[in-house]
């Protein structure tokens, strides 16, 4: 079982609706990450949470919302959903720890189509 | 405001060769530099990370480097086979974003190796 799961791996919606992705990690790290992926612009930073009671914006959270509703857990929502949303938006997670190397591990994705 | 380039953003070799991928930032105060791999419809995984006190770092036939005064740095990948096929991305992290975990990505360089 992979340690960092997305659910759902893959949707499809409409204009307007509202839609959640969700992030479970089995790691037991403190901190999680959501993603967005658009091709040929890398990745950029949505949101980040240090832990259940740190949330912060990333460079492009305009239109997002989290939840971090447990350690493990790490939801990301799209009140209303729009098509310049359509991305693939990965969940990731780090542990500082004593010695905070800086590393990520990365989910395997949830593709997202608005249409 | 950092920014990262990976040049090429395409590379087709035949399988045997030896081969460099190249990225690029901008501001020389980073914390670390990771390598990722990504394959098609797949997340990210880590391949190596460089901290910034470091010159390289080798894994099998992965070698990557750091030179951070020219803001360069480079993934060797020796004898090339078609299995390495995937899209390689390089991530800094910035020293101002070290509680963060904030990553500032590449665009990618994709990689086929022809049988």
């Amino acid at each position: 079982d992979a340690d960092v799961t997305q659910t759902p791996r893959n949707r499809i919606t409409k204009t307007g609706k509202r839609i959640m992705l969700e992030c479970s990690q089995t790691k037991g790290h403190d901190r999680m990450y959501w993603y967005r992926q658009d091709p040929g612009l890398g990745l950029q930073l949505i949101y980040y949470s240090f832990d259940v009671k740190d949330i912060n914006k990333g460079e492009i959270s305009d239109g997002y919302s989290v939840s971090r509703q447990a350690q493990a857990k790490f939801s990301l929502s799209l009140e209303s959903a729009i098509p310049n949303q359509t991305a693939l938006y990965f969940c990731a997670t780090s542990d500082p720890g004593t010695e905070d190397t800086g590393e990520l591990f990365f989910g395997e994705g949830s593709r997202l189509t608005v249409l | 405001k950092q920014e990262v380039t990976q040049i090429p953003a395409a590379l087709s070799v035949p399988e045997g060769e030896n081969l460099v991928l190249n990225c690029s930032f901008t501001d020389s105060a980073i914390y670390n530099l990771q390598w990722f791999r990504q394959d098609p419809g797949k997340g990210l995984t880590s391949l190596l990370l460089i901290q910034s006190s470091q010159r390289e770092q080798t894994s099998g036939r992965l070698n990557a480097s750091l030179d951070k005064s020219s803001g360069r740095s480079t993934l060797y990948i020796a004898a090339s086979q078609p299995g390495d096929s995937a899209t390689y991305l390089c991530a800094v992290r910035g020293q101002g974003s070290s509680n963060t975990g904030k990553l500032i990505f590449g665009q990618g360089t994709t990689l086929q190796v022809k049988p």
